[in-house]
């Protein structure tokens, strides 16, 4: 089966640091994304990652080991427009398909207080 | 904004009845790609499309089919619509249908079935 395990909730205040994990297990990988969503709004592209190792992105920074099939996000210098929902995203392989659809997480709501 | 765009942005309507939901992507994109959103299955990979031709199929029930047009825009078609219908749907884009390619979601269409 095809899996990804984030946590529900996280909450933080302004200015910290936070990272938020994701584990999964799928039928193959072609790489690991991560998306930012709003309530009630599209998810909006963070970052990827394909190799091992960090991905650093301005105040983002996504980090994976295929090995043990193990992604985290870390927000540095929270702001209160952080508050979103964030989405582990895995680009498995479809057997016998061609496809590159991407298998979501529930998603990590972040609450980002003052 | 992301460049895809989706039509309506609401949707009202009853049991037993169909709609279509219209999806533009990004210029130069040939991939599209709808998920459906509830509360509790998060995103979910309905089909995807490539210039013009299916590529993947994901969790997409008998009563829901798609099409993708000669000029690239591509539609939802609901049918037979249940209370559990009701979700936001959401297209995304990508220029080809590469593992590495970035999928870029539109706004979404929020369907209320009654």
């Amino acid at each position: 089966g095809q899996n990804i395990d984030q946590p529900t909730e996280m909450t933080a205040t302004e200015g910290a640091i936070v990272q938020i994990n994701c584990t999964y297990q799928t039928s193959g990988f072609n790489g690991l994304f991560w998306y930012q969503q709003h309530a009630g709004e599209a998810p909006t592209f963070l970052s990827y990652n394909v190799l091992d190792g960090l991905e650093e992105k301005g105040r983002f920074s996504s980090f994976l080991s295929r090995s043990k099939g193990y992604s985290y996000l870390l927000l540095k210098e929270l702001q209160m427009k952080d508050s979103a929902s964030y989405l582990c995203a895995v680009r498995g392989i479809h057997l016998n398909q061609a496809g590159t659809a991407l298998i979501f997480g529930k998603g990590t709501t972040l609450s980002v207080s003052s | 904004d992301s460049g895809v765009t989706q039509t309506p942005k609401h949707l009202i309507t009853a049991t037993g009845q169909r709609v279509t939901l219209r999806c533009s992507p990004r210029s130069g994109d040939l991939s599209v790609y709808w998920y459906q959103q509830s509360l509790d299955q998060g995103l979910q990979f309905l089909i995807q499309y490539y210039n013009g031709e299916e590529r993947a199929k994901g969790n997409i029930l008998e009563r829901f089919s798609a099409q993708q047009f000669p000029d690239l825009h591509s539609e939802l078609n609901l049918s037979s619509l249940e209370l559990g219908d009701s979700a936001l749907y959401f297209c995304a884009s990508s220029v080809t249908a590469g593992s590495l390619e970035t999928q870029y979601f539109g706004p979404g269409t929020r369907l209320l079935v009654l």
